[in-house]
């Protein structure tokens, strides 16, 4: 049973560009977030995806936006690339509308973004 | 905005020794989860305490949860180099289906 995966793991872009990443949940699992963790912080929240609509979203600017496909997988999209958006990009998976995360989520590697 | 503050920021002990790793945080949660990270890749699911709990083990992982004081702490019993890692833990608060982190704890176990 796969986990969640995470494409790619590594990339490099430059200031101004934008950046797709994609992520595939844990088989049977409807809801996928999105984490974002610099250098030496916890991760923090960007936004939550259900029945392929935002359903919760972090104190993160427009320039971030995402999508949900039918089959569940997850893509985040960052526009204007700024320096400051150089970190490791974590999706996460769980079962079920989490309006209240009672279960554990599963995390994949994660998709390091360096903008230079 | 991180939810509270893990202490210590660093811990170093030997190999067969116990670690310790607190957690404190500011709102009402529903479930409070400890989770691993082994240089900066993704995060491994250790385990889950519910607001209604006050211990829960698994392995050689001990958490408690007080929520008058809002802390909680992991304690590893007989330590490995294996656990040598990131800790976080992570709090899902009431009414949200985020996970709100802290900063971390770096354990280094010495062989």
């Amino acid at each position: 049973d796969a986990g969640v995966t995470q494409s790619p793991t590594h990339l490099i872009k430059t200031r101004g560009q934008q950046v797709t990443l994609r992520c595939s949940p844990k088989s049977g699992h409807d809801t996928v977030s999105w984490y974002q963790q610099a250098l030496g912080q916890g991760p923090q929240f960007i936004f939550q995806y259900y029945e392929e609509e935002e359903r919760q979203r972090g104190n993160f600017p427009d320039r971030f936006s995402g999508h949900q496909f039918p089959n569940y997988s997850s893509e985040l999209n960052v526009n204007a690339l700024l320096l400051g958006d150089s970190a490791l990009y974590l999706c996460a998976s769980s079962p079920g509308q989490a309006i209240i995360l009672n279960t554990e989520a599963f995390f994949g590697q994660g998709t390091r973004l360096t903008v230079v | 905005s991180q939810q509270g503050e893990e202490d210590p920021q660093a811990l170093s002990i030997q190999e067969g020794e116990n670690a310790t790793m607190n957690c404190s945080y500011k709102t009402s949660i529903n479930n409070l989860q400890w989770y691993r990270q082994n240089s900066g890749r993704g995060l491994v699911h250790l385990i889950l305490i519910r607001s209604n709990e006050r211990e829960k083990h698994s392995g050689r992982l001990r958490v408690t949860l007080d929520t008058s004081k809002k802390s909680s702490s992991l304690l590893i019993t007989a330590s490995r180099a294996a656990d040598t890692a990131s800790y976080f833990c992570a709090t899902a608060p009431s009414n949200t289906g985020k996970l709100i982190f802290g900063q971390g704890t770096t354990l280094q176990v010495k062989p």
